[in-house]
């Protein structure tokens, strides 16, 4: 069975104080491996996408890393409006369902 | 930005309704999906559909009822809603192969009372 873990639950950073989030996954055949943002009350929102180990992709402040077993989420200088859940999910081959952890959420403190 | 609305986007009704909560996509995505959320738990699929007239249930068992007579359409049925149905409801599409993202509508909360 697919599995999605995500830690920690939830993180207060104060701006500009760096750190990254796990995303550790169990999955027969990895198709694709995605992160997102959700804020309070609206859908999740698509940030990357990642296939292969080694893989790194970069947005903003945001950088996604991919290991066979884990993905991480850096967070370079964090400022407020990076506050938000942080979810993760993966696609196995020959699917096109997600199976999603259940976040991280993150508070960026002035 | 995703274009892919919900409608309502909060809905508070009684027992035993019967309620449609809309989703409509104007990417020309052949695959849909719905998703049911609580707070702080992750996203349950609950329905999907890879093209018109295919529908298929998702992993979380669910009373609902969906259908898919246009591409761009995909609406959510509950024939008697009940207090169980309390939920967040996540309308997804996305095209192409399993490694495309799915791009979420901003969702619909229903309570039932």
């Amino acid at each position: 069975e697919d599995q999605v873990t995500q830690s920690p639950e939830a993180l207060r950073l104060q701006e500009g104080e760096s750190s990254s989030l796990n995303c550790s996954y169990t999955v027969s055949g990895l198709r694709g491996l995605f992160w997102y943002r959700q804020d309070p009350g609206k859908g999740p929102e698509f940030l990357f996408t990642l296939y292969s180990a080694g893989e790194e992709k970069e947005k903003e402040r945001l950088k996604a890393t991919l290991t066979k077993k884990e993905s991480f989420l850096h967070i370079t200088a964090p400022k407020p409006e990076d506050s938000a859940t942080y979810l993760c999910a993966v696609c196995k081959a020959g699917s096109y369902q997600l199976t999603f952890g259940k976040g991280t959420k993150l508070s960026v403190i002035p | 930005e995703a274009d892919i609305y919900q409608t309502p986007r909060y809905l508070v009704i009684g027992t035993g309704k019967k309620i449609t909560l809309e989703c409509s996509q104007t990417m020309g995505h052949d695959k849909m999906y719905w998703y049911q959320q609580d707070p702080g738990m992750e996203l349950h699929l609950i329905h999907y559909s890879y093209g018109v007239n295919s529908t298929e249930k998702g992993d979380l068992s669910s009373e609902s009822t969906v259908s898919r007579i246009r591409t761009e359409h995909f609406p959510l049925t509950l024939e008697s809603a009940r207090p169980s149905h309390t939920s967040q409801y996540l309308c997804a599409s996305s095209s192409g192969q399993g490694d495309q993202p799915q791009h979420f509508g901003d969702g619909t909360r229903l309570s039932i009372l």
